[in-house]
């Protein structure tokens, strides 16, 4: 049981190129999130995507797209980096309403020149 | 949507002394209240969480205390240990969405 799984672990990018970070989780749950870790910043919220076919904004959606692809996979694209998205990121998916416990990926740690 | 302030950033503590870290929420309508820990380089991992139907929950070690009035809820850890040292993070979940908002992290190191 592989639980959420997220590639790549590490990219580095020049300024204007673009990428897609690919998540998928294997326990059927419904809800899935991109976060990225700053210092000092805690976790903060890009996306997600409460259920198959729906996503949202969250605090930071600023330069990300996302797409729910199916219930199993939720990938974030920066259609045109910045040094500002410098950052790791994080995938996260739980079963959804009154069982929220989010589970992580591993995260990807990403620097744009 | 949901703003949480979370205190003090850093912790330091004698093993076997007790820590605290507060969070605040702005969101009247957040109903769940987890924490999380990240130990270095690794990714978060839930610990401790409350619903806002509770006042107090307790897991060994850890508890988590909430008071909905005032909008604040608290980890304790009695008898820290080395282990123990890590980054906590606090989080709210409104029930009106589905979005989870954490606070900025504080980094708790126990000393041996």
């Amino acid at each position: 049981n592989a639980g959420v799984t997220q590639t790549p672990k590490f990219q580095v990018l020049k300024t204007g190129q673009s990428m897609t970070l690919q998540c998928a989780q294997d326990m059927n749950h419904n809800s899935m999130y991109w976060y990225r870790q700053d210092p000092g910043m805690g976790l903060r919220l890009i996306y997600y995507s409460a259920s198959e076919g729906t996503t949202d904004k969250g605090e930071v959606p600023n330069g990300y797209n996302v797409s729910r692809l199916n219930k199993r996979e939720f990938s974030l694209r920066l259609e045109s980096a910045a040094p500002s998205q410098t950052s790791v990121y994080f995938c996260a998916s739980s079963a959804g309403p009154f069982n929220e416990k989010l589970f992580f990926g591993s995260g990807t740690q990403l620097s744009v020149l | 949507g949901e703003n949480v302030e979370q205190h003090p950033s850093t912790l330091s503590v004698q093993e076997g002394d007790s820590a605290v870290i507060k969070c605040t929420y702005s969101d009247s309508a957040s109903n769940y209240f987890p924490w999380y820990k990240q130990e270095l380089g690794k990714r978060p991992q839930l610990i401790i969480d409350i619903r806002s139907n509770v006042g107090e929950k307790k897991d060994q070690r850890i508890a988590v205390t909430l008071n909905k009035t005032a909008k604040h809820f608290s980890l304790h850890i009695t008898e820290t240990q080395p282990e123990d040292s890590a980054v906590y993070f606090c989080a709210a979940r409104s029930y009106n969405n589905n979005d989870m908002r954490f606070g900025a992290g504080t980094r708790l190191t126990v000393k041996p």
